[in-house]
């Protein structure tokens, strides 16, 4: 089936401009998550979100990242005034949160990088 | 706070040959263990969890990991390396069963040389 799509796949902005990273889980996940990856690092967790609601944004860095999920489907990350250091490989995964003790996993996308320049 | 160390960024290995690639965490309560594999411009793929039971996990492409509490450990292993197997691994460990961030190790580039 169809796994978790990010679009775009490359993103080249100018410093201080906006941009927005969109996420399609896979249907029926009900969980989504965003991380961040910088080149030779491992990924770092921004924010999730059960349903439409964010259940933990402990990870995003500063209030210029924002992330929404309005009918608990697709999800957008939301940058204001971007700076160099915002430049990455953004991940998205989402998961179908079952209960029981099996536990859940979480699938990613192939990501968008994005350039900050 | 928890946290994962992969001390190796890099293992080397021939083809045939059995790999290891190691992993210890730090997280307060029981961790929920993952190792993820990451091919160029492509985004993470699952491997193999640990939740609980069985110390030795069997996941996919012929991988297992095994779970050592006493040392803090989730090293990740194979019998027999495949060319195809050269990729970028991480170590990724949760204190929730489910709907929590997973905090990475850095990763190690395994390479398996023919």
């Amino acid at each position: 089936g169809a796994g978790v799509s990010q679009t775009p796949s490359n993103k080249v902005t100018e410093k201080g401009k906006y941009v927005e990273l969109r996420c399609d889980p896979i249907s029926g996940h009900t969980a989504l998550y965003w991380y961040r990856q910088s080149l030779g690092q491992g990924p770092e967790f921004l924010i999730y979100f059960q349903g439409t609601g964010a259940a933990d944004d402990s990870g995003l860095p500063n209030d210029r990242f924002f992330a929404v999920r309005p009918e608990g489907s697709v999800s957008t990350l939301k940058i204001q005034r971007t700076e160099r250091g915002d430049s990455a490989v953004y991940l998205c995964a989402s998961s179908l949160f079952p209960k029981g003790p099996r536990g859940d996993t979480q699938y990613f996308g192939p990501g968008t990088r994005l350039t900050v320049l | 706070a928890q946290s994962v160390a992969q001390p190796e960024d890099q293992v080397n290995v021939a083809e045939g040959n059995p790999l290891t690639v190691k992993c210890t965490y730090s997280v307060s309560g029981n961790p929920y263990l993952f190792w993820y594999v990451q091919y160029p411009n492509r985004g993470l793929q699952f491997l193999l969890k640990y939740i609980t039971g069985d110390n030795l996990v069997k996941g996919s492409y012929g991988f297992e990991a095994e779970f050592n509490k006493s040392q803090t450990s989730f090293h990740l292993k194979k019998p027999s390396a495949l060319v195809s197997d050269s990729a970028l691994y991480f170590c990724a460990v949760s204190v929730n069963n489910a709907g929590n961030m997973l905090t990475f190790g850095g990763g190690t580039r395994l390479m398996v040389k023919p």
